[in-house]
């Protein structure tokens, strides 16, 4: 089955800096999602990759999907408080349900 | 619109009891999926329900859950007897095409003691 990796598995970072974290699959993506989830809440999506080498931007957040090597990033520009969560990459694994990494605890320092 | 609602937020029971916890997807959502994250683990995928149809029950643990979905509307999840092993975070999602853009609900947060 496939499964997702997550680097770091947590992130602590000064408000205004920039930030990555990427998500490895063991097997072909062909579909990569990024989610939010803040403690308490639900996972909010942020945003779905679907072909090598898209990228999809949301106010300062940028994600990248690079098929070949079976990875995708998330970049966090100029860090907000508001950023603070954890993030998850999941892909689709067969055709109805997602597969998820362990998850990235992304702590902004004021 | 409405989101993804589940209910209880937390539920805390002894080993051996029964709980029964709920979801109600967004109205229209034919595609519901169930997932649990255990402590320290990943979150992974239970079931997925198409109306009142169980499409892909691969995910559940073993025969003490059993997942039900009336009328293709809310579907609920009952954990009958409960184990130490079952506490984590169950969370509901439901979509209107599978399995792209899930939109998922708070959670519910599940203690066995």
């Amino acid at each position: 089955s496939q499964e997702l990796e997550q680097s770091p598995q947590s992130l602590i970072v000064q408000e205004g800096k920039n930030l990555t974290i990427n998500c490895t699959s063991s097997k072909t993506l062909y579909g990569l999602y990024w989610y939010k989830q803040k403690y308490g809440e639900g996972l909010i999506f942020l945003m779905m990759l679907q072909k090598g080498g898209e990228e999809k931007s949301h106010e300062k957040i940028t994600a990248k999907l690079d098929e070949k090597k079976q990875q995708s990033s998330l970049h966090i520009t100029a860090s907000q408080p508001s950023h603070a969560g954890i993030y998850l990459c999941g892909a689709v694994q067969g055709a109805q349900k997602l597969v998820f990494g362990q998850g990235t605890r992304l702590t902004i320092n004021p | 619109e409405a989101g993804v609602t589940q209910f209880p937020s937390h539920s805390v029971i002894e080993k051996g009891q029964t709980v029964t916890l709920r979801c109600d997807p967004i109205s229209g959502h034919d595609n519901l999926y169930w997932y649990r994250r255990v402590m320290g683990k990943e979150i992974k995928f239970l079931l997925h329900f198409v109306k009142e149809s169980k499409q892909d029950e691969s995910g559940m643990p073993n025969n003490r859950f059993l997942a039900e979905r009336t009328g293709g509307t809310y579907s609920t999840l009952k954990v009958q007897p409960a184990e130490l092993e079952d506490s984590g975070v169950y969370f509901c999602a439901s979509s209107q095409v599978s399995p792209y853009e899930q939109y998922f609900g708070p959670g519910t947060r599940l203690t066995v003691t």
